[in-house]
């Protein structure tokens, strides 16, 4: 049981060029989620999808665009990145309704630098 | 805005000591407050939740205190240890609808051995 999966671990892109960060949950959990953490500001929600082919945008969702073609995939991508989106990327995905304990499994994140 | 303020921005204690870090929030709608820790190089994982009908829960060494009227919820380590040494949120959100918590901004504590 691999929970929640990103690739790649580590990227560092050119100012203007484009990558697709890829998630992949198999818990058949309905909600994933894209949060970016930067010093001092936390866990900041980019995206987030409550269902195979829809999306929402977060907090923080300029210059990011997702998508949730399969349920337990889900795709940020940067079309033209820029310094400002230097972070470390986390997904994140949960099940719906109420629980004892409910929460947010996160993946591993992503170290992207935009030189 | 930011709806779910944390302090300290960092903590550090001495081996055997209390860590005590403190939420406040504004969204009188939120209804479930959970803590996560992350380590080093991890993504942060739940380490322990409160719902607002009770004022306390208490997990090992760590405990959850709640305050309804004053809008506030805090992380009490006790007898803290040097694997404790971590990043700390919290968080608030709404268990009904869509389930989207709203994060702190994080406490880096530092337990000296």
């Amino acid at each position: 049981n691999a929970g929640v999966t990103q690739t790649p671990k580590f990227r560092v892109l050119k100012t203007g060029q484009s990558m697709t960060l890829l998630c992949a949950q198999d818990m058949n959990h309905e909600y994933m989620y894209w949060y970016r953490q930067d010093p001092g500001m936390g866990l900041r929600l980019i995206h987030y999808s409550v269902g195979e082919g829809t999306t929402a945008k977060g907090e923080v969702p300029d210059g990011y665009n997702v998508s949730r073609l399969k349920k337990q995939n889900f795709l940020l991508g940067l079309e033209s990145a820029a310094p400002s989106q230097t972070s470390v990327y986390f997904c994140a995905s949960s099940y719906f309704g109420t629980g004892e304990e409910k929460k947010l499994f996160f993946g591993s994140g992503t170290q992207l630098s935009v030189l | 805005q930011q709806q779910v303020k944390q302090s300290p921005q960092s903590l550090i204690v001495q081996k055997g000591g209390i860590s005590i870090i403190n939420c406040a929030y504004e969204n009188t709608a939120f209804d479930y407050f959970p803590w996560y820790q992350q380590f080093p190089g991890k993504g942060p994982a739940l380490l322990i939740a409160i719902r607002p009908d009770v004022s306390e829960k208490k997990e090992g060494r760590f405990t959850i205190s709640f305050n309804k009227s004053a809008k506030q919820f805090s992380l009490h380590i006790m007898d803290s240890q040097p694997g404790d040494s971590a990043t700390y949120f919290c968080a608030a959100s709404i268990e009904g609808g869509s389930y989207i918590p709203t994060f702190g901004r994080g406490t880096s504590l530092i337990v000296h051995p």
